[in-house]
């Protein structure tokens, strides 16, 4: 069975800020990698995702993650962080050619002004 | 707007008593999930259909049942409500085979008293 690692539960910076989350996975076989996000008291949101191809992935609001496969990490980066960047971020997972995703645990993001 | 429905938003139910709750999309998608999500777990598939006529357990099924009545609706059912079933429930779809164009729905916060 797959696993979902997220290495920080809470992260707190400060506007302007440089972030980056880690996620590893765990399983041996092709996989499809995202990033979601929730906003407080919102449903979940994709910010990027990875099927193929470049393992640099660019989403939305300036989010970026990068897969590297022989760590089995899919870690999400933003260079300048912003108050409305507050919010819970999940690192998902699938099979490929599966369409269930596995979940983290997720990390509680806090940028303060 | 397009998208996933999901009826209701919140409710509070006693031990023991059952009810269902009610997803709908509109988007066409073949697969329909459903995931819990609590503090500090992420979330976890209680059950999926991957296209009509076929429901699969996820991880955490014990507690639930569902029917996907349509392709366009996918219910879940609480038999006999247990406070270890109080979290916030989210539906989901996406084309079949991916899990490319996942679409959350706004989630049914469930209380159990």
């Amino acid at each position: 069975a797959q696993s979902v690692s997220q290495h920080n539960h809470h992260v707190i910076l400060s506007e302007a800020a440089s972030l980056e989350l880690g996620c590893n996975y765990s399983y041996g076989g092709t996989v499809n990698l995202f990033w979601y996000v929730q906003y407080p008291g919102q449903h979940l949101q994709l910010l990027l995702k990875y099927f193929s191809g470049d393992p640099l992935v660019k989403g939305i609001k300036g989010f970026e993650a990068e897969f590297i496969k022989s760590k089995f990490s899919f870690n999400l980066r933003k260079p300048s962080v912003q108050w409305s960047d507050t919010a819970e971020y999940f690192c998902a997972v699938s099979e490929s050619g599966y369409s269930t995703l596995t979940f983290g645990k997720g990390t509680m993001l806090l940028v303060s002004p | 707007n397009a998208g996933v429905t999901q009826t209701p938003k919140f409710q509070v139910l006693k031990t023991g008593q059952s009810m269902t709750l009610q997803c709908a999309q509109d988007m066409n998608h073949n697969s329909m999930y459903w995931y819990r999500q609590d503090p500090g777990m992420g979330l976890r598939l209680i059950y999926y259909s991957a296209s009509e006529g076929t429901t699969d357990k996820g991880e955490v099924p014990n507690g639930y049942n569902v029917s996907r009545l349509n392709k366009r609706e996918f219910s879940l059912r609480l038999e006999s409500a247990a406070p270890s079933q109080t979290s916030v429930y989210f539906c989901a779809s996406s084309e079949s085979g991916t899990a490319y164009g996942y679409t959350f729905g706004s989630g049914t916060r469930l209380t159990v008293v």
